[in-house]
């Protein structure tokens, strides 16, 4: 496709419970980013993955929290055994090259995955 | 505390009205700054983006504005439209790794008819 697209779009899951979100950037972006957004909350950064490069995981609020990046294309957050609190809606992005460059690097954001934690 | 504040938080405005969203940041040396709109329940589409030697930078009815001295930018829309509502979020690079971006909280704008 010609954007960012995560699936599920929405999740209901019961504390506990293991999720996978999914997430498929445009293709030939090497950058790619999970954010976090609570309701009517700012972007908490998750996790980074550039390239061939180990992923900068500081965001990561704990140890339940993982996601993989295969063949430098489609990535997959999953979060084990889920609290009440990760309620929130997980953003991916891609961007061409590294979003800080002083040329651009434009985040392209996919619709987000609304994940509810009964 | 956030290295990026932005301001007013909420903000409601009649159609047709002019507004100016804030930006203040203490990210120091950056690269980049960029405004991004985010419909409600959709991810954020960037706006404008402006390095540190640029004052102003427009895009269509939205002109962003940056004041490097200061460590300030504003949003100023023009002539507001109910598809204008929405969050506007400000977020600096830093040029010391390609992952160094602070995002602010968003500015939440309503345009009423």
């Amino acid at each position: 496709g010609a954007g960012v697209s995560q699936s599920p779009s929405n999740k209901v899951t019961e504390k506990g419970k293991d999720v996978e979100l999914r997430c498929d950037p445009i293709s030939g972006h090497t950058a790619l980013y999970w954010y976090r957004q609570s309701l009517g909350q700012g972007l908490e950064f998750l996790i980074y993955f550039q390239g061939n490069s180990a992923p900068d995981k500081s965001g990561l609020p704990s140890d339940r929290f993982s996601a993989e990046r295969t063949g430098g294309s489609v990535s997959t957050l999953t979060i084990q055994r889920t609290q009440q609190e990760d309620s929130a809606v997980y953003l991916c992005a891609s961007s061409r090259r590294g979003a800080t460059r002083a040329e651009g690097g434009e985040l392209f954001f996919g619709e987000g995955s609304r994940l509810t934690v009964l | 505390k956030n290295q990026v504040e932005q301001s007013p938080q909420s903000l409601i405005i009649l159609e047709g009205k002019n507004c100016t969203l804030q930006c203040n940041y203490t990210v120091s040396p950056f690269s980049n700054l960029r405004w991004y709109k985010q419909d409600t329940g959709r991810g954020p589409v960037s706006l404008t983006i402006m390095t540190f030697s640029e004052n102003t930078k427009s895009n269509g009815r939205y002109t962003a504005t940056l004041d490097a001295d200061t460590k300030q930018s504003s949003l100023h829309i023009t002539a507001s439209q109910l598809s204008d509502s929405a969050s506007y979020i400000c977020v600096v690079s830093a040029p010391y790794n390609n992952n160094d971006m602070r995002f602010g909280a968003g500015t939440r704008l309503t345009v009423k008819p």
